[in-house]
């Protein structure tokens, strides 16, 4: 059972938003930034977004994040075949004294 | 170019130790927060453990405290993992990652080395 909760699973086609879900708690996502990773299959997980909404140099712009009180989400415009990925949020937790993911959401292109 | 390359993964019988390291490159070693993230096959991502820039501290995930130790040798821009009495459910791909900053509880994971493979069993 993963800190923060994501859904298993998002699809959509090329050129549609899609959006993905992360909700956590007071300890976590409600009181600590946000950050989401993208996993392409086969890989290492990459940077996506900091600090709640922030690209790292060399994401796209169709990459945003978001998020307000024990919740934030990762919305994908735009969307492409090469987009079809993991998607990880983590956040740090103030119970823990540790960092905590979310279990994952996979996306799938159509 | 920012490098993080892992080794010392293997098969390792319940019980024993085992001890990874992360040689980095690309990049001031001195100048960053280290962490080791794990994922078990076709599972999510687990935060293992993180050590500020000068390894004034330390921090561990509960599942492994007590039984892993990190630490960091900035002249030699190295990471090492020591991890005593695994367990079966330590089995993981265990990532080296360089954080955005000097700390190890403030900012992101930021570059992701490729893993190497630790097997319990």
């Amino acid at each position: 059972q993963s800190a923060l909760t994501q859904p298993p699973s998002a699809s959509g086609t090329p050129g549609q938003r899609v959006t993905i879900s992360c909700s956590g708690s007071s300890s976590n996502t409600g009181s600590n930034y946000v950050f989401w990773y993208q996993q392409l299959p086969g890989t290492a997980p990459k940077l996506l977004i900091y600090r709640n909404n922030q690209r790292p140099s060399g994401v796209p712009d169709r990459f945003s994040g978001s998020k307000s009180g024990t919740s934030a989400s990762l919305a994908i415009s735009g969307l492409r075949s090469e987009d079809e990925a993991d998607y990880y949020c983590a956040a740090w937790d103030d119970s823990l004294s540790g960092w905590v993911f979310g279990g994952g959401t996979k996306l799938t292109v159509l | 170019e920012v490098q993080l390359v892992e080794s010392g993964g293997t098969l390792v019988p319940p019980g024993r130790s085992l001890r990874l390291s992360c040689a980095a490159s690309g990049f001031t070693f001195d100048d960053y927060a280290m962490h080791w993230v794990r994922q078990p096959p076709g599972k999510g991502l687990e935060w293992v453990s993180g050590i500020n820039w000068n390894s004034g501290s330390t921090g561990y995930a509960d599942s492994v405290k007590g039984r892993f130790t990190i630490s960091r040798d900035n002249a030699r821009s190295s990471l090492t993992l020591q991890m005593n009495s695994l367990r079966i459910d330590d089995t993981a791909l265990y990532y080296c990652v360089k954080d955005r900053g000097l700390f190890w509880g403030s900012d992101a994971f930021e570059i992701w080395g490729q893993g190497t493979m630790v097997t319990v069993s």
